[in-house]
């Protein structure tokens, strides 16, 4: 286990709704990504966060968004859901340094179903 | 655009073989690739990283080689198991350093 949490593991939702995911990072690590993995595809970068700020994002529009905590837990928000969010949402965590040592630690991820 | 691919989307093998997946990569060589192991409904977890100005690295069974002229790395299991049946994904950094940016995935399937 890597001690990246993530809840809820799944949820259902109705398009239009909004949508908050939660995550705890691993302890000792500051930085944290979110990625979208739909069927048969291979996680997609969402955004990172490191420090409470955001630190990079992907190509994802803005009704997707981030928080993270000062005790580097993190949220991510959907609003307005369509049917194409429905996806695996893995939260992955990292030290600040992690190009270095290269490794994400992930969660086991919240399967979200819109309907 | 960086892109990662992995041409194989499924590899079946037989337990003790050898298994070989590939992973291509476009635009810059990335300073290093990495391999993560998915099973289904779980999420990705690191098996190895190969720097570029490494030939090739090993882990227990495992063996990934880092080739920049041909933009390609090889993941190798050997004397392959049933517990090994599993998705492979292949990834590298984007230009920034922020994201990996991972391939579509292999799924391989020991049969005993």
């Amino acid at each position: 286990e890597t001690g990246v949490t993530q809840s809820p593991t799944h949820l259902i939702k109705t398009r239009g709704q909004q949508v908050t995911l939660r995550c705890s990072s691993q302890s000792g690590h500051n930085t944290v990504s979110w990625y979208q993995q739909a069927l048969g595809q291979g996680p997609q970068f969402i955004f990172q966060y490191y420090r409470e700020e955001e630190n990079g994002r992907g190509n994802f529009p803005p009704r997707f968004s981030g928080l993270q905590f000062p005790n580097y837990s993190s949220e991510l928000n959907v609003n307005a859901l369509e049917l194409d969010d429905s996806a695996l949402y893995l939260c992955a965590s990292s030290l600040a340094d992690y190009r270095s040592t290269g490794e994400l630690f992930f969660g086991e991820g919240s399967r979200l179903t819109v309907l | 655009s960086q892109k990662i691919e992995q041409n194989s989307e499924a590899l079946n093998i037989q337990e003790g073989k050898t298994a070989t997946l590939t992973c291509n990569y476009t635009n810059y060589s990335p300073a290093y690739l990495q391999w993560y192991r998915q099973d289904p409904g779980r999420g990705p977890v690191f098996l190895l990283l190969i720097r570029e100005n490494e030939k090739e690295k090993r882990k227990e069974r495992l063996k990934v080689t880092f080739d920049t002229t041909l933009k390609q790395s090889l993941f190798h299991i050997t004397a392959s198991q049933p517990a090994d049946s599993a998705t492979y994904l292949c990834a590298r950094h984007n230009q920034a350093g922020t994201a990996l940016i991972f391939g579509k995935g292999t799924t391989l399937s020991v049969s005993s």
